[in-house]
Order: structure tokens, then C-alpha cells, then sequence
């Protein structure tokens, strides 16, 4: 199986603050590789897909890019909505595997 | 607009069988490659299970043999029937599509319903 590991776990940001976060995969994924949101009680939300494309209807602040298996996921000028969960995904192969996740929290 | 509703999560006994449902409005379950993902209380997301439009259907190695996804085309509908059930499958089940696109990529989980609690437990 590709594990995905996720870091840092917990980060606390301020409004108007770039956010980056890693996402290590274990092996190639030869890019194919999600990013969601997820807000308390509430599913996931699909935000970038194949390492860097933007799903419709999300803001351009969140951008995705890649360097070999190392993923990461920046939030340029954080906004209040953007206080959340954020898991990355590797849709390469079966069983598709999920990042443990980072919770992006206020300062 | 797309709509995926989930029922038929509760409280079952270890051992127990539940089947979940997943009715699904504006787009056909039949026509796209349908799954299943759950996630444990304060884990993040795990696969579970999906089925191709041709039927062909793939596991994750932990629900393997004891879990079982199906669809009614006719009711436009996913369904999950779990046996055997152990305490750490206790989760939200969340319905959801894969989009496959005509130049052979895929879109993972772009739709999700809004869950359905499954809680194994003595």
C-alpha cells in the first residue's frame, strides 16, 4: 500500500497568512494526487486534483504542486473560511490511501 | 444538481450485519464509478470500496470478504452490505462518485453524500 504522510499535523496561522502543507508519499504516484477540506460534522471537500488542478468554484488562493513524491498544498492570504482540515490522497493505485490529515487553526 | 443520501447506519452488535443505501439524484449510478469511504471518529478518511460502471468492483484489504457493494439501477441507488462487523469499523460511511474523463484521468470523489453513522458495539 502508498502511505501518505501529512505534516505538520496542527498548524495555527492569522488571517492574511501563506500556509503551506506536505504531503509524502511513499512512492510514485505519478502525480495523481487529491487535496480536500473538511469542516467539522461535515464530508470532505474536493479542492485540487492531479497534484495542481483546481476544482470549479474554489478560490485561486489555494494553489498545489509537486517535487517527486513530496506534495504540498499552499493557502496564500488565509482567509476566516479557510480554518479547517486539510487531507491529501493518492488515487494511483488501490487501496487509494488518505493523509492523517492537518488542522489549520487560528493564532 | 447532484444529490447522494446515505441511510442506514445504527447502533449493531459485533458480528452484526447492516446493509447502507445510498440514493442518488442527477446522476445515474449505473454510468459512473461509485464508492464508499468512512471515516473513523477524529481519523481521517479511508477507502472502503468502489464499483466501475462495467461492475467490476475493488476492496480495501480490512473490509475484504465481509463487505459487499452493489447498485439497483432501476432505483438509482448504491448499496453496501457489511457482515461480520468488528468494533473498528464503526465510522461515517460516505457515498461518493469518481469522474472519469475521456482522456483517461480520473476526478476522485468530487460528490459526497452527507454520511451515515455506523457504530459497532456490545
Amino acid at each position: 500500500d502508498i502511505q501518505m504522510t501529512q505534516s505538520p499535523s496542527t498548524l495555527s496561522a492569522s488571517v492574511g497568512d501563506r500556509v503551506t502543507i506536505t504531503c509524502r508519499a511513499s512512492q510514485s504516484v505519478s502525480g495523481w494526487l487529491a487535496w480536500f477540506q473538511q469542516k467539522p460534522g461535515k464530508a470532505p471537500k474536493l479542492l485540487i486534483c492531479k497534484t495542481s488542478s483546481l476544482q470549479n468554484g474554489v478560490p485561486s488562493r489555494f494553489s498545489g504542486s509537486a517535487s517527486g513524491t513530496e506534495f504540498t498544498l499552499t493557502i496564500n492570504s488565509l482567509q476566516p473560511d479557510d480554518f479547517a482540515t486539510y487531507f491529501c490522497q493518492q488515487y494511483k493505485s488501490y487501496p487509494w490511501t488518505f493523509g492523517q490529515g492537518t488542522k489549520v487553526e487560528i493564532k | 444538481e447532484v444529490r447522494l443520501v446515505e441511510t442506514g447506519g445504527g447502533l449493531i452488535q459485533p458480528g452484526g450485519s447492516l446493509t447502507l443505501s445510498c440514493a442518488a439524484s442527477g446522476l445515474s449510478v449505473s454510468s459512473n464509478y461509485m464508492t464508499w469511504v468512512r471515516q473513523a471518529p477524529g481519523k481521517g478518511p479511508e477507502w472502503v470500496s468502489v464499483i466501475y460502471s462495467d461492475g467490476t468492483t475493488y476492496y480495501a484489504d480490512s473490509v475484504k470478504g465481509r463487505f459487499t457493494i452493489s447498485r439497483d439501477n432501476f432505483k438509482n441507488t448504491l448499496y453496501l452490505q457489511m457482515d461480520s462487523l468488528r468494533l473498528e469499523d464503526t465510522a461515517v460511511y460516505y457515498c461518493t462518485r469518481i469522474f472519469t474523463m475521456g482522456s483517461g484521468g480520473w476526478i476522485p470523489f468530487d460528490y459526497w453524500g452527507q454520511g451515515t453513522l455506523v457504530t459497532v458495539s456490545s
